[in-house]
């Protein structure tokens, strides 16, 4: 069976400040991992995707994130916060052959002055 | 401009009134899919299908119908709603390959409150 965890439903950084939403995932086959990110009021943007190439993967707006077998994380960082960047951001583990994918509870994301 | 279009985008209705929320996708993929987003549980999957008349249960199926008659349309139907079906729904479309199901591109979600 598959699960994700999020650290921390809410986190909350300084424009500027760097950004660090925590993401542990549980496989038994090696995974494919997502990042999604939902602004108010919307549908869910890919951000970014692991499918076993390059661990560490670079994704829209400055994110990336890197895929740590030994830790089993897919934590996801952005050296600068843009007040822009306030949203809910979901981590999500698959299967490579899998036909759904396994959510994490979210984290928001609060942007201050 | 590719995309997948869910309606409607939000609904009130009363316990028991049959209601049906479309999807629809104008990318020619083979596999879609339901979630329902509740607070503090993500997203869960009701409903998915690999193709044309072919749908199968995800972890929350209880209460939901689904039907794949043409490639592009994936409707969610509540036959009888209870107020626990109360979420923000979304619709998801991916292309498929012998099996593996590629990145899922998500409708702008359906809000649904049952009275």
């Amino acid at each position: 069976a598959q699960s994700v965890t999020q650290l921390g439903s809410h986190v909350s950084v300084s424009e500027g400040a760097l950004v660090l939403l925590r993401c542990n995932y549980s496989s038994s086959v090696p995974p494919y991992l997502f990042w999604y990110v939902q602004y108010p009021n919307q549908g869910l943007q890919l951000l970014l995707k692991y499918t076993s190439a390059a661990t560490l993967v670079k994704g829209i707006n400055g994110f990336e994130a890197e895929f740590k077998k030994s830790e089993t994380s897919f934590h996801l960082t952005k050296p600068s916060a843009h007040m822009s960047d306030a949203a809910e951001y979901f981590c999500a583990v698959t299967r490579p052959t899998g036909n759904k994918l396994i959510f994490g509870a979210g984290t928001r994301l609060a942007v201050h002055p | 401009e590719a995309q997948v279009t869910q309606n409607p985008r939000y609904l009130i209705t009363v316990t028991g009134k049959k209601l049906t929320v479309t999807c629809s996708q104008n990318m020619n993929h083979e596999y879609m899919s339901w979630y329902r987003q509740d607070p503090g549980l993500g997203l869960r999957q009701i409903y998915y299908s690999m193709n044309v008349e072919v749908t199968d249960k995800g972890d929350v199926p209880e209460g939901y119908k689904v039907s794949r008659k043409e490639k592009r349309n994936f409707p969610l139907i509540l036959e009888s709603p209870s107020p626990n079906q109360t979420s923000l729904y979304f619709c998801a479309s991916s292309l498929t390959s012998g099996g593996t199901v590629y990145t899922q591109y998500f409708g702008p979600g359906t809000r649904l409150t049952v009275l």
